[in-house]
């Protein structure tokens, strides 16, 4: 059991640029979610998936906000058109579905700096 | 609607000395409650989780937590504390069909020698 893993685990971008984010889950994790944590806060919800399908993405915080996974496996979280306000660290959970899909498991998160 | 609501900012204690961090919730339907913990640039790791099962919960690392309804409580905590504890816990409660996690603004626990 490898974990979550997230690439990269931390990203610059200047402000206008398009970023994209990815994320691998534990192998036999069907759910996958994406949250986004700011200083001084505690995680946010954006979106989350089930297998390929993604069954919540009214969190995603503007249109600029994607998130995709398409084989059912990982999952990339892209930003278009960066501002200074999305800097943050941007993280993603797994868990099982049904009765344990309440435990989710952490990756060590993407921090972003738009400058 | 959901909101926990974690009490102090910040808590120090001494080596060796209790351990409480105190969080309430807000759930329009029967919660699950948990407390994760966050070291410097990493993500969470689980501590514990209320399940509706047992009201007492026991963690790693020598944690524990209670639930209490009548409170809308689940305050976590540790005997005795160790200098390895300090880093900043998360108070989270989950409910209703998407399982999403509401967060805490988080207690940071500082640990003095």
């Amino acid at each position: 059991d490898t974990g979550v893993s997230q690439d990269p685990r931390h990203k610059i971008t200047k402000r206008g640029q398009n970023v994209t984010f990815r994320c691998d889950p534990i192998s036999e994790h069907n759910r996958l979610y994406w949250y986004r944590q700011t200083l001084g806060q505690g995680p946010e919800f954006l979106t989350y998936f089930q297998n390929e399908a993604q069954l919540e993405k009214s969190r995603l915080l503007s249109d600029r906000f994607s998130a995709e996974r398409p084989k059912g496996s990982f999952s990339t979280l892209e930003i278009q058109r960066t501002e200074q306000g999305d800097s943050a660290m941007y993280l993603c959970a797994s868990s099982l579905a049904g009765t344990y899909a309440y435990e989710q498991y952490f990756g060590p998160g993407t921090r972003l700096t738009v400058t | 609607a959901q909101s926990v609501t974690q009490l102090g900012s910040h808590v120090s204690v001494s080596e060796g000395a209790l351990v409480l961090l105190r969080c309430n919730y807000s759930s329009s339907v029967p919660p699950y409650l948990f407390w994760y913990v966050q070291y410097p640039n990493q993500g969470l790791q689980l501590l514990l989780k209320y399940t509706s099962a047992a009201t007492l919960v026991k963690g790693i690392n020598g944690f524990e937590a209670e639930f209490k309804k009548s409170e809308t409580s689940f305050h976590l905590t540790k005997p005795s504390a160790h200098m390895s504890d300090a880093a900043e816990y998360f108070c989270a409660v989950s409910g209703g069909s998407n399982y999403k996690l509401t967060f805490g603004k988080g207690t940071l626990l500082t640990v003095n020698p």
